[in-house]
């Protein structure tokens, strides 16, 4: 069965702490890993997509990494303004695009 | 360019009562998906669709219902509503809905049941 298992659930940092956070799937046949932001009472906001083992993307402070089995968010010197739960998602196997799969999310709160 | 729009933005109903909501996708898009998120269970797919046809249907029941007309806008129904329905109701729109493109999402309709 396809899954998606993200960590930690919540994370604390004080600003400039540099951190990752963690998207575990088990999928065969991955047709690319997305990574959304989600900011309180709103949608998620697109970030990155991969599509292959080893693929790397940067947008300002983020950093998103995929391997075989899992993606890394890297967060490189945080600001408050990061504060957000980031979702990871990925296509359910069979279906077409529509049908994403998401993680619960992990929610980060960077301190001043 | 315009991004995806949802309304209202804002529902409060009551148990049993019936809701429509409304999604224009970003022009250009012809694939709209439906999603519900809730705290416990997180983002779940509803139902997708395309050129006005549904092409993938989530685990969800019958009492949850959408259509997608000739310019691409959709719009979701839910019928006798219930208390469990409280959620954040959220569509995102793609080029043609093929596996790997982007999904952009709008800003949800926040349904309330009492």
């Amino acid at each position: 069965e396809d899954q998606v298992t993200q960590s930690p659930e919540a994370l604390r940092l004080q600003e400039g702490e540099s951190s990752s956070l963690n998207c575990s799937y088990t999928v065969s046949g991955l047709r690319g890993l997305f990574w959304y932001r989600q900011d309180p009472g709103k949608g998620p906001e697109f970030l990155f997509t991969l599509y292959s083992a080893g693929e790397e993307k940067e947008k300002e402070r983020l950093k998103a990494t995929l391997t075989k089995k899992e993606s890394f968010l890297h967060i490189t010197a945080p600001k408050p303004e990061d504060s957000a739960t980031y979702l990871c998602a990925f296509p359910f196997k069979g279906g077409s695009q529509g049908n994403l799969i998401f993680g619960k999310g992990t929610k980060l709160s960077v301190k001043p | 360019k315009a991004g995806v729009t949802q309304t209202p933005r804002y529902l409060i109903k009551t148990r049993g009562q019936q809701v429509t909501l409304s999604c224009s996708p970003i022009s250009g898009h012809r694939s709209v998906s439906w999603y519900q998120q809730t705290p416990g269970q997180g983002l779940q797919f509803l139902f997708e669709y395309f050129s006005e046809t549904q092409r993938n249907k989530g685990n969800f029941p019958g009492r949850f219902s959408g259509r997608q007309f000739s310019n691409s806008r959709s719009e979701m129904n839910v019928s006798t509503l219930e208390l469990g329905d409280s959620a954040l109701y959220l569509c995102a729109s793609s080029l043609a809905g093929n596996v790997g493109e982007t999904q952009y999402f709008g800003p949800g309709t926040r349904l309330l049941v009492l």
